[in-house]
């Protein structure tokens, strides 16, 4: 019973390609979250939805746009990929304020 | 916006030691989470604690929030207690926004 669930796991890809990373949460939360771990470590929120509304947007190109369809899913679209773009993206689900859980991780390698 | 700052930035023990680790954050905050991540990079929560102190099996917490820090405590470490420990907070007025920490990597040795 997966609670967030991501994919793909692995995503390697050429420079100026388009990927989507999609993301789904049977957890029944109002609020997902989009987070990017650089090869540091550091976690970082990219974005915010609270019922399919945008609510945190962080400095955050405009080449990765992140689409909710529905309360239960959060996708990412990066456009024009650049090296720097490699990282782990992590997808997380609260009710509103309260915890947030995080799923398994995207590893977005850029070639 | 609010900074958090987690110590020591490493620590190696020895299977069967205690441990403690630090967060230290620079505001008030409405949400102050634990996590651990695995060296499979999964990111598990550990504890949700705003204030007060929780425990679960080997692992306890405590947040003093008016004197803005957590402690995590470890005992009686496993080698599957390795990986990297975050703090992660979210300021009262950040909003749905968690802040991370810096991590402490763990290594328990058998």
């Amino acid at each position: 019973d997966t609670a967030v669930s991501q994919t793909p796991k692995y995503l390697v890809t050429q420079m100026g390609n388009d990927k989507s990373i999609k993301c789904e949460q049977n957890l029944g939360h109002d609020t997902m979250y989009w987070y990017k771990q650089d090869s540091k470590k550091f976690l970082k929120i990219m974005f915010s939805y609270n019922n399919k509304e945008l609510i945190i947007n962080e400095t955050v190109p405009n080449r990765f746009s992140p689409k909710s369809p529905d309360k239960a899913h959060l996708n990412l679209h990066i456009n024009s990929l650049e090296l720097g773009d490699s990282a782990v993206y992590f997808c997380a689900s609260s009710q509103g304020r309260l915890e947030q859980f995080f799923g398994p991780g995207t590893r977005l390698t850029v070639l | 916006g609010i900074q958090v700052e987690q110590s020591p930035p490493d620590l190696i023990l020895q299977e069967g030691a205690n441990s403690t680790l630090r967060c230290n954050f620079s505001d008030s905050v409405n949400n102050l989470q634990w996590f651990h991540q695995n060296p499979w990079g999964q990111l598990i929560n550990l504890f949700y604690i705003p204030s007060g102190t929780k425990q679960n099996g080997r692992l306890s917490a405590t947040t003093v929030a008016t004197e803005r820090y957590s402690l995590l405590y470890i005992s009686s470490s496993q080698t599957t207690d390795s990986g990297v420990y975050f703090c992660a907070v979210e300021g009262k007025a950040a909003g749905n926004k968690l802040t991370f920490g810096g991590g402490t990597r763990v290594l328990v040795k058998p």
